[in-house]
């Protein structure tokens, strides 16, 4: 089974500094998708970003891009400029298929990111 | 705009009480819908899969009378928490099914309070 691994339960990050957030997963498919979402207080999921497995190229939106690392397993995010607006709880996960052909998610425990003035 | 539309966003209610629990899809059809539960500082639980005419698909250890999901058409699934007791207050989210190359686009929350 597939599972989705975020070691950090807390990060801290200056204004305008850079941080990064890691995300491991499991799996044994070669086909799949990653993505980062966040969840600030008003407890809304909003995606950050999304890697395709079967690229290479690290994704990248703005201030927020990724190190994806196939063989490793490794999905990490950076913030770069983090502004206090991008406090919040961020969940990797990882995208699936089913014998059913519905594809659910995957979610990592989460990391709770506070950006200090 | 928003893609997927939950209401109501906040009840409290009586133990005993059901509480039904509406998400819609906005823009497109819906043929499957995922419903979340989260607790507190914690992730989202997956507890069902939501298919447009057919039975849900529950989680292991969800219980299927306990929660029940009805998605009678392509924009609108229903979640009804039957009998609910204050173990059953939690945060509850829809999010859309779809093609696994596109991101689930996730409904606000609701937010349930059983007194």
């Amino acid at each position: 089974a597939q599972t989705v691994t975020q070691s950090q339960p807390e990060m801290s990050v200056q204004e305008a500094e850079t941080v990064t957030l890691s995300c491991t997963y499991d799996t044994s498919e070669s086909d799949y998708y990653l993505f980062w979402y966040k969840q600030p207080p008003s407890r809304q999921m909003i995606l950050v970003i999304r890697q395709e497995a079967y690229k290479q190229q690290n994704a990248t939106e703005n201030r927020f891009s990724v190190n994806f690392q196939k063989a490793a397993k490794s999905f990490s995010l950076k913030i770069s400029d983090s502004q206090l607006g991008d406090a919040a709880m961020y969940f990797c996960a990882y995208r699936r298929g089913t014998t059913s052909g519905t594809y659910k998610y995957i979610f990592g425990t989460g990391t709770r990111l506070k950006v200090l003035a | 705009g928003a893609v997927v539309s939950q209401h109501p966003s906040r009840v409290i209610c009586k133990s005993g009480t059901s509480v039904k629990i509406e998400c819609r899809s906005l823009d497109f059809q819906a043929t499957t819908m995922f419903w979340y539960r989260q607790f507190p500082k914690k992730s989202l639980m997956l507890m069902a899969t939501s298919n447009e005419g057919s039975k849900a698909t529950y989680e292991q250890g969800v219980e299927k009378d306990k929660f029940l999901i009805n998605h009678a058409s392509l924009t609108l699934s229903t979640l009804t928490v039957t009998s609910a007791h204050p173990e059953d207050s939690s945060f509850y989210i829809c999010s859309t099914g779809g093609p696994r190359n596109q991101p689930q686009h996730f409904g606000d929350g609701t937010r349930l309070s059983i007194l």
